[in-house]
């Protein structure tokens, strides 16, 4: 089982949808949690942050499910500039090697047509 | 403007020979990271230092070498053992390396092997 799994899409929205993107984790000791936004052939940018109460930024909304070890990004009323792939990212847990490390999963794919 | 910066933005190598990415940060992060993305696959750590002239092996360092002699420059050599080496490579850094800390990723090397 990979560490961290998200169904890839792609997702295929109009403008002013609501898309829901989720990712499932292995490591129970998973400590920190991130949405990341990687524009094609460019570099990932940080685009939140997941809390264990939910947070919200703009359109944007994190939640996560330590229980089920699962984390979602709602994205409401769907721009053209939204397009782009969506990285759940894990952190393992504290103390030795895997202290800071990150783990990506595959991303999923959005394209947000007018 | 503080940032990171890679070079070359494009790379191409003839198979057999070790070809070294740079990577420089002026943000005076103490951790810096390398890691390399295929088609459809997200990112996978090669090698990672939080401190000046210590660097630890990430999960597919094999192939591939590092040095941290400054607290800027986290060079990345790819070496003729590395058997398939043609990828997208990100090199990224942090405040200190701890698992809540936002990861900053360069533009990316595009290496082809020819």
């Amino acid at each position: 089982r990979k560490e961290v799994e998200q169904d890839p899409g792609p997702f295929n929205v109009p403008e002013g949808a609501t898309v829901a993107f989720n990712c499932t984790y292995s490591n129970s000791a998973s400590q920190s949690f991130f949405w990341y936004r990687q524009d094609c052939r460019k570099e990932p940018k940080l685009l939140m942050s997941v809390y264990s109460s939910g947070n919200e930024d703009g359109r944007f909304t994190a939640q996560l499910n330590r229980a089920s070890q699962y984390i979602s990004l709602l994205i409401r009323d769907s721009k053209l500039s939204d397009s782009a792939t969506y990285l759940c990212v894990v952190t393992a847990g504290a103390g030795g090697t895997s202290y800071g490390k990150l783990t990506f999963g595959q991303g999923t794919i959005l394209t947000v047509h007018p | 403007d503080g940032g990171i910066t890679q070079s070359p933005k494009y790379l191409f190598r003839k198979e057999g020979q070790n070809v070294t990415l740079s990577c420089e940060q002026n943000l005076n992060h103490d951790a810096m990271y390398w890691y390399r993305q295929d088609p459809g696959q997200g990112l996978r750590l090669i090698y990672y230092s939080q401190i000046v002239n210590d660097f630890q092996k990430g999960d597919i360092a094999e192939g591939y070498s590092v040095s941290r002699e400054k607290k800027e420059s986290f060079p990345l050599t790819v070496t003729s053992a590395q058997k398939n080496p043609t990828a997208f490579y990100l090199c990224a850094s942090s405040i200190e390396g701890r698992g809540t800390d936002t990861q900053y990723f360069g533009p990316g090397t595009r290496l082809t092997v020819l």
